[in-house]
């Protein structure tokens, strides 16, 4: 399996509530980013937290990460209909120059 | 925007026909990026360009050439391509540290590529 793996692949859930998605990497990283693209289009860059970092806000946004169980989450908290979009988690990894994305989670919020 | 522009943002092409794709930053970057996506695929990286040198190329076949003239500038030369490189194709600029580790990648709007 890859590098960078999201679960669950799709998620649906009602405006208001909180949206969890999790990713598991194989190697070590330098940092690890999470991105955001709606259908069709180029991806937005949402959050990036270093190696050495274990929690990271950004508005409505909150990202862990575990390097020992090399995971991360990404939480968004009070979804909104706006935030229908597929999630991806990239990894930098060590002494390389490749920035590895997931395959994604699609999340689609309902309003 | 994020300062990533990519053009055309459609192509149609047959497979025998010779097009390019370009990109241009306008963030003062020192790396690009081309990569591929596909229907239920991750991101494919493809070619990395830091400092105007190849860096990174990921296996592609020869049909797909880049071309990075400046650090503002990135192209993507095709020609006798398949009906499976229909993708959409993305391309990235980044600012790359010494310190290691690949920072916050800014991606243009894509070209969505129909080989016929």
């Amino acid at each position: 399996s890859q590098q960078g793996e999201e679960d669950p692949q799709a998620l649906s859930i009602q405006e208001g509530e909180n949206a969890t998605m999790n990713c598991s990497y194989k190697t070590s990283i330098n940092n690890l980013q999470w991105y955001r693209q709606n259908s069709g289009r180029g991806l937005v860059h949402l959050i990036l937290i270093r190696s050495n970092e274990r929690e990271k806000h950004s508005g409505r946004l909150r990202v862990t990460l575990d390097t020992s169980k090399k995971s991360s989450s990404l939480l968004i908290t009070a979804s909104r209909a706006a935030d229908t979009a597929s999630y991806f988690c990239a990894t930098g990894v060590t002494g390389g120059f490749k920035t590895i994305f997931g395959a994604g989670t699609r999340l689609f919020v309902k309003a | 925007e994020t300062g990533v522009t990519q053009t055309p943002r459609h192509l149609v092409m047959g497979m025998t026909n010779k097009k390019s794709l370009k990109c241009e930053q306008h963030l003062g970057h020192n790396a690009m990026y081309w990569y591929k996506q596909s229907a239920k695929k991750p991101l494919e990286l493809m070619f990395v360009y830091s400092l105007e040198e190849r860096v990174e190329n990921n296996s592609v076949p020869s049909r797909f050439s880049p071309e990075c003239p400046n650090s503002s500038h990135l192209f993507l030369h095709l020609h006798t391509l398949q009906p499976e490189d229909s993708a959409l194709y993305l391309c990235a600029s980044s600012q790359a540290s010494l310190a290691g580790g690949r920072d916050t990648q800014y991606f243009g709007p894509g070209t969505r590529l129909t080989v016929l």
